[in-house]
């Protein structure tokens, strides 16, 4: 079936580090991938989205590009801020873009 | 702007309650989603609407039903509430077509079960 696996957090970085969230994504079909981000006390909202192969996202410094070779979709952002501590979640579309299908979620804090 | 606004924040309620989590959206969006969120496993899909008075069932419909007598609103209905079922709900939704899929989520609804 459809499925999506990220990486297991939490995760912990100083402020400015570089940071990679790796997710991969069953090989059926041709899916769009999303990159949704949930702050504190908030629902989720889209970060970032790649609807075919080589497509790069990109928002808020934080990029991913769609790798059909190695079916991923690793979130990436060079210079991370405190603002960034959330809740990350990988998602890809199943058959007919009906339904979304979520990774676990992955945790960041970023600390001062 | 989209909205997707949930009714309650926040709701406490005991074992054998009937419950009820509505969701409005404001942006005409044919399908509207019920997801139940919790550590370590992410998003579940409960149950999917793509019409009025249609519904699909999703990844985890046991104990839960839904309601969709209005395009603009979705309700979840816990027929009797269990302690498994506390968790964090969030409603979704997006317009008909292909499109990319994209989901926008309300705030989320809070359930202690207790």
């Amino acid at each position: 079936g459809n499925s999506v696996t990220q990486m297991e957090g939490p995760v912990t970085l100083s402020e400015e580090a570089f940071l990679t969230i790796n997710c991969t994504y069953t090989a059926t079909g041709y899916p769009s991938l999303f990159w949704y981000v949930q702050y504190p006390g908030e629902g989720l909202q889209l970060l970032l989205k790649a609807t075919k192969a080589d497509d790069k996202g990109s928002n808020k410094g934080f990029e991913a590009t769609y790798r059909k070779e190695t079916t991923s979709f690793h979130l990436e952002k060079g210079s991370v801020q405190v603002s960034d501590s959330a809740v990350y979640f990988c998602a890809r579309t199943n058959f007919g873009n009906e339904k979304l299908t979520f990774g676990t979620g992955t945790r960041l804090t970023i600390i001062p | 702007d989209v909205k997707v606004t949930q009714s309650s924040r926040y709701l406490v309620k005991r074992t054998g309650e009937k419950v009820f989590l509505e969701c409005v959206q404001d942006m005409d969006h044919e399908n509207m989603f019920w997801y139940r969120q919790d550590p370590g496993l992410g998003l579940r899909l409960i149950y999917f609407s793509y019409d009025v008075k249609m519904k699909e069932k999703g990844d985890i419909p046991e104990g839960y039903s839904v309601s969709r007598e209005k395009k603009e609103r979705f309700s979840l209905i816990l027929e009797s509430a269990s302690t498994n079922q506390t968790s964090m709900y969030l409603c979704a939704s997006r317009p008909q077509g292909p499109g990319t899929g994209e989901l926008f989520f309300g705030e989320g609804s809070r359930l202690t079960v207790l």
